[in-house]
């Protein structure tokens, strides 16, 4: 089946760095991702849809400035989380869509990244 | 725009239990609904994908329905065992068939 890997599964930062959150598919490509938002006890929010070769879109509510997307393959999406707060501290996870078998719908997920900023 | 609701929010069971998750979704112009389970501390794993010229789908002991014209969809789960306990969520497009509006989720706990 499809696999998606999140890389790192887990970051501890300090308050006003930046961090930088990976997603791959790892057998097949994926001209569009998705990143995703959890914060404990609640459902997964979508942040933004990441487009491989053009600029990401942000749902609603969501600072681009602050978490920068690029896309730069058909495999790969960074989430860059920039000058991290408190209230960043959260559950991140990607998603792919595998165009190439016949569930062209089915999204898969990666693992997700927990990030702490202390 | 697309909300998506289940209930029960939590449920405790015995093992060897047959039991039912319902998902309420409000846009019914979907091109499918999504079930996921997901551990604690983890990501998603996708349980099911019923599209919507579908009524069901079935893999082992989960069987999961869709009525788009009532918004609903239902998870089976036969027989359930200790190993089924996670949160169970459903997720249904919005705008097109893309992007997820996840539900708040079913917390199942199945003792032995």
């Amino acid at each position: 089946g499809a696999v998606v890997s999140q890389h790192p599964s887990r970051v501890i930062c300090k308050s006003g760095t930046s961090v930088k959150i990976e997603c791959r598919s790892l057998d097949f490509q994926a001209t569009t991702m998705f990143w995703y938002r959890q914060f404990p006890k609640q459902s997964l929010m979508l942040m933004a849809t990441s487009n491989e070769g053009s600029k990401a879109t942000y749902e609603q509510g969501v600072e681009k400035d602050k978490f920068l997307i690029n896309h730069a393959s058909l495999t790969l999406s960074t989430l860059t989380v920039t000058s991290a707060h408190p209230e960043d501290s959260s559950f991140y996870i990607c998603s792919a869509r595998d165009l190439s078998g016949g569930q062209s719908d089915e999204q898969y997920f990666g693992p997700g990244t927990r990030l702490t900023v202390t | 725009k697309q909300e998506v609701t289940q209930i029960p929010a939590a449920l405790s069971v015995p093992e060897g239990e047959n039991l039912v998750l319902n998902c309420s979704f409000t846009d019914s112009a979907i091109y499918n609904l999504q079930w996921f389970r997901q551990d604690p501390g983890k990501g998603l794993t996708s349980l099911l994908l019923i599209q919507s010229s579908q009524r069901e789908q079935t893999s082992g002991r989960l069987n999961a329905s869709l009525d788009k014209s009532s918004g609903r969809s239902t998870l089976y789960i036969a027989a359930s065992q200790p190993g089924d306990s996670a949160t169970y969520l459903c997720a249904a497009p919005k705008g097109g068939f893309q992007k997820l509006v996840f539900g708040t989720g079913t917390r199942l706990l199945v003792s032995p």
